[in-house]
């Protein structure tokens, strides 16, 4: 079955460390994108990317960094600089006419 | 600026009895709006989408959506809750002045059904 898969589910991050959240999807999407989602806030672009080898800041870019060196993959590096790390993290992937498929979701703890 | 509201953070129902999830939005052109529905510790789930046509649209799990472009609504219905429908709700709307396939999402509404 075609889907988009994060990995991993829990993730434990220590002060000053970078962290990197995989998100793959095999459902032929052109764009991909990155939320955070926090309690009471909704979903918060962090990043995006439409085609390979090519990704746009989204609102709240700071302290994080992807790459798109393959269609099929986006992952997101959460860096030292990003302070409040601590939240639920979401890939999800469109194509044109298509809504968003999510996937299910990294939740990043810092400890 | 594009943006889209859910006015109340919780809503809560009897089960059996109607429901109904408000969402508003303001965007320029045409809008292009969805509902997701996510269940905890779990990503978002296509709902129903509006894109043209209709006003009233219908999805998933018996759910339909009311499109009303005067008072800029687009809200999310079902004719008997069920307590397997306790969820947050999203409503989401297509930046549509970005030139990308860009969603602007609402905050989400948390809905209660009680047995």
């Amino acid at each position: 079955d075609g889907g988009i898969t994060q990995s991993p589910k829990y993730l434990f991050r220590k002060e000053g460390q970078n962290v990197t959240l995989s998100c793959e999807q095999n459902l032929n999407h052109d764009a991909m994108y990155w939320y955070r989602q926090d309690p009471g806030q909704g979903l918060r672009l962090i990043y995006y990317s439409q085609i390979v080898n090519d990704f746009q800041k989204g609102d709240i870019a700071e302290g994080y960094s992807v790459s798109r060196e393959k269609k099929e993959s986006f992952p997101l590096t959460v860096t030292s600089a990003q302070k409040n790390p601590t939240a639920f993290y979401l890939c999800a992937s469109t194509r044109v006419g298509y809504g968003y498929t999510f996937g299910s979701g990294t939740r990043l703890t810092v400890v | 600026a594009q943006s889209v509201a859910q006015p109340e953070d919780q809503v809560n129902v009897a089960e059996g009895n109607p429901l109904t999830v408000k969402c508003t939005y303001s965007v320029s052109g045409n809008p292009y709006l969805f509902w997701y529905v996510q269940y905890p510790n779990r990503g978002l789930q296509f709902l129903l989408k509006y894109i043209t046509g209709d006003n009233l649209v219908k999805g998933s799990y018996g759910f339909e959506a009311e499109f009303n472009k005067s008072q800029t609504s687009f809200h999310l219905k079902k004719p008997s809750a069920l307590v397997s429908d306790s969820a947050l709700y999203f409503c989401a709307v297509r930046d549509t002045a970005s030139g990308t396939y860009k969603y602007i999402f609402g905050t989400g509404t948390r809905l209660k059904v009680l047995a």
